[in-house]
């Protein structure tokens, strides 16, 4: 099982915000990273570290973090953004990388 | 263009062995950590492996640490990633991608490479 857990799915209207949450013990010492899926596709980075997107992110995406969670945040989703999100970090133990899984975000 | 080009899947029998490549291009490859990840059919990504830019210190998931191995070759300017002792469940797409930093953010992504454990 999955030491990150995120909603399975969560839905907004076009041109809402969206908060899409990640929660782990591990996420109190490390930064989550975050990957946008778009289906048959592979994964983009959209967000890393405190709160640093890689260029080409559109800055209507944030991240944040509090105590166990992490939070990539959508300001005025768009329909593009309609796709699965994984958060990302390092495991408690320190040893190796664990995904989320994943949150299916709809665009209404 | 930076890019990474998977090759090597394809179906197998369990108990089986496949080794998959990554040739990448447009980066300075020798620079970058790299790492497995992968995706069985409809569920979530799930790291394999990572590898540091020197190779000297390599990384598994609980799941195949000791049946997958992880190298790279900096003159080919290829990830590899050995699988033996195949298991039905290590069905997936298998992607590699560039760490922008040991084990931090994966910023470019390959295509993905399919492989199928199955009699």
């Amino acid at each position: 099982s999955s030491e990150l857990t995120q909603d399975p799915a969560v839905s907004v209207a076009l041109g809402q915000t969206v908060r899409i949450t990640c929660h782990g013990d591990s996420l109190r010492r490390y930064y989550a990273t975050w990957y946008q899926q778009k289906s048959g596709q592979a994964p983009v980075l959209v967000m890393f570290g405190k709160d640093s997107r890689p260029s080409g992110i559109p800055d209507r995406f944030s991240g944040s973090s509090s105590g166990n969670t992490a939070s990539l945040t959508i300001t005025g989703a768009q329909a593009e953004d309609e796709a699965e999100y994984y958060c990302k970090s390092l495991d408690s133990s320190d040893s190796h990388l664990v995904f989320g899984g994943g949150t299916k975000l709809t665009v209404l | 263009e930076v890019q990474l080009l998977e090759s090597g899947g394809g179906l197998v029998q369990p108990g089986g062995s496949l080794r998959l490549s990554c040739e990448a291009s447009g980066f300075t490859f020798s620079d970058f950590a790299m790492s497995w990840v992968r995706q069985a059919p409809g569920k979530g990504l799930e790291w394999v492996s990572g590898i540091t830019a020197s190779g000297g210190t390599t990384k598994y998931t609980d799941s195949v640490k000791g049946r997958f191995t992880i190298s790279r070759d900096t003159s080919k300017n290829t990830l590899y990633l050995q699988l033996d002792n195949l298991r039905a469940e290590d069905t997936a797409v298998y992607y590699c991608a560039k760490d922008t930093e040991w084990l931090v953010a994966f910023d470019v992504w390959g295509q993905g490479t399919v492989v199928t454990v199955s009699s």
